[in-house]
């Protein structure tokens, strides 16, 4: 497949470590974060997602972390896994206005070296 | 359940010219969004379509146009292509919730 993002930063981590993927964004009306995982050649797949009400939620070997004080969202995957591997993006939204139109970061490439 | 389909896969098209690219949302789905990723970038918000309306634009010039249909299907139409023009179009869709995407159509503009 196409590769999606040929100069993003990259983050590198061993199989079975912990990985934490960090996004800033810019709108203080955002109530609304989503974390997308785009393979090569895909469209991106929610991975989770939080409203502004939270600081945490956690998934299945994932967990977002929301700092509204200095607009910062987290996404941490346990016991990463070669399978892991892709691009990462952070999206936001305004839930509360209706807008619906989400607004992407420039996304995370994670490799998983087994 | 198919999910979002798009179509094609692949287009190449020249300067100057016209392209339609289609997408069929998820069962249940009403509501489009298509979204614009050039290489090496995250997806940028073109425009919404809603009970066969557009809802909302992103920063978009007027050369790219959409439609819906009463099945909730959707096209996205481009005219006068430039070589910057050149991505890849994502359809998404949604019905109250989370916003599911499709794989997206690959347009090279020469």
């Amino acid at each position: 497949g196409e590769s999606v993002g040929l100069h993003l930063p990259t983050l590198s981590v061993q199989e079975g470590d912990n990985s934490i993927i960090n996004c800033a964004y810019s709108n203080s009306a955002s109530d609304y974060f989503i974390w997308y995982k785009q393979e090569s050649g895909k469209g991106p797949q929610f991975i989770i997602d939080i409203r502004s009400n939270m600081d945490k939620r956690q998934g299945q070997r994932v967990t977002v972390l929301l700092n509204k004080t200095v607009k910062h969202l987290s996404l941490q995957i346990a016991a990463t896994q070669p399978g892991d591997s892709a691009v990462y993006f952070c999206a936001e939204d305004e839930m509360d206005t209706g807008r619906r139109a989400l607004t992407f970061g420039s996304g995370t490439r994670l490799q998983v070296q087994p | 359940d198919a999910g979002v389909t798009q179509s094609p896969t692949h287009l190449i098209k020249t300067r100057g010219q016209q392209v339609t690219l289609r997408c069929s949302p998820k069962s249940g789905h009403d509501t489009v969004s298509w979204y614009q990723q050039a290489l090496g970038q995250g997806p940028q918000f073109i425009f919404q379509y809603y009970e066969e309306e557009e809802r909302q634009r992103g920063n978009f010039p007027d050369r790219f146009s959409g439609h819906q249909f009463p099945n909730y299907s959707s096209e996205l139409n481009v005219n006068a292509l430039l070589l910057g023009d050149s991505a890849l179009y994502l359809c998404a869709s949604s019905f109250i919730g989370e916003q599911y995407f499709g794989p997206g159509t690959r347009l090279t503009v020469t």
